[in-house]
């Protein structure tokens, strides 16, 4: 069975840290994505990687970065972590007709 | 700039009947695909259809239908003979570039479904 896994289901942190969420997939894909999830907004593309290294900015890109130096791990990362950032995160891989696998999500509060 | 658009931010149901959700997107892209997603209580993101822009035929799995108007940018998800397991939040989604190629995989803000008994 196909595998999207992130690191932490739950995470606190302090305002100012830097935070790493780590996003692992066992498939093979060339194309990851970060989202944000929130109530009434749906789901927020914050950055997506087609290829290692490689990167895109999705829609919310500000306060975020992220690597990709291994094909199956893409990891985002809060530079410096503000309130506004408490969140539910998602990653996942896949592509195209045979749609995306998501990971469990990793909720994040920022205190 | 590609948009996904859910009119309907929560809907009640009978079971057993029918229900329709809607969605409507916008691209300037003549490739994409359109995609459902159901996430229960639980959290997780649960793939349910597909719909690439050159196909011909509506995608059916099971229960779940896409009625796929092209001309009006719709996607409209339909479910038949709702059961209480259907309760959830649905989620339309697009990607440009049929095949999926390096491309974003974006999603409205979804419509939350319950069924009553």
């Amino acid at each position: 069975d196909v595998k999207v896994t992130q690191s932490s289901r739950y995470l606190v942190k302090r305002t100012g840290e830097k935070v790493f969420l780590e996003c692992v997939q066992d498939m093979d894909h060339e194309n990851m994505f970060w989202y944000r999830q929130d109530p009434g907004l749906g789901l927020r593309l914050i950055y997506f990687s087609y290829d290692v290294k490689m990167k895109e900015k999705g829609d919310i890109p500000e306060g975020y970065s992220v690597s990709r130096e291994k094909k199956e791990r893409f990891s985002l990362i809060l530079e410096s972590a503000s309130t506004n950032q408490t969140s539910m995160y998602l990653c996942a891989s896949g592509q195209g007709v045979f749609g995306y696998t998501f990971g469990s999500g990793t909720r994040l509060t920022v205190v | 700039a590609q948009k996904i658009t859910q009119t309907q931010p929560g809907m009640f149901v009978q079971e057993k009947e029918a229900v329709t959700l809607d969605c409507t997107y916008d691209t300037s892209d003549q490739s994409y695909g359109l995609f459902w997603y159901k996430q229960p209580s639980s959290g997780e993101m649960i793939f349910l259809i597909y719909q690439g822009s050159y196909d011909e035929q509506n995608a059916t799995e099971g229960r779940y239908s896409l009625n796929f108007q092209k001309a009006r940018k719709s996607a409209n998800l339909v479910i038949s003979a709702s059961q209480l397991g259907d309760s959830a939040m649905y989620f339309c989604a697009m990607s440009a570039g049929y095949g999926g190629a390096t491309n974003k995989l974006i999603f409205g803000t979804g419509t939350l479904l319950a069924v009553q008994p």
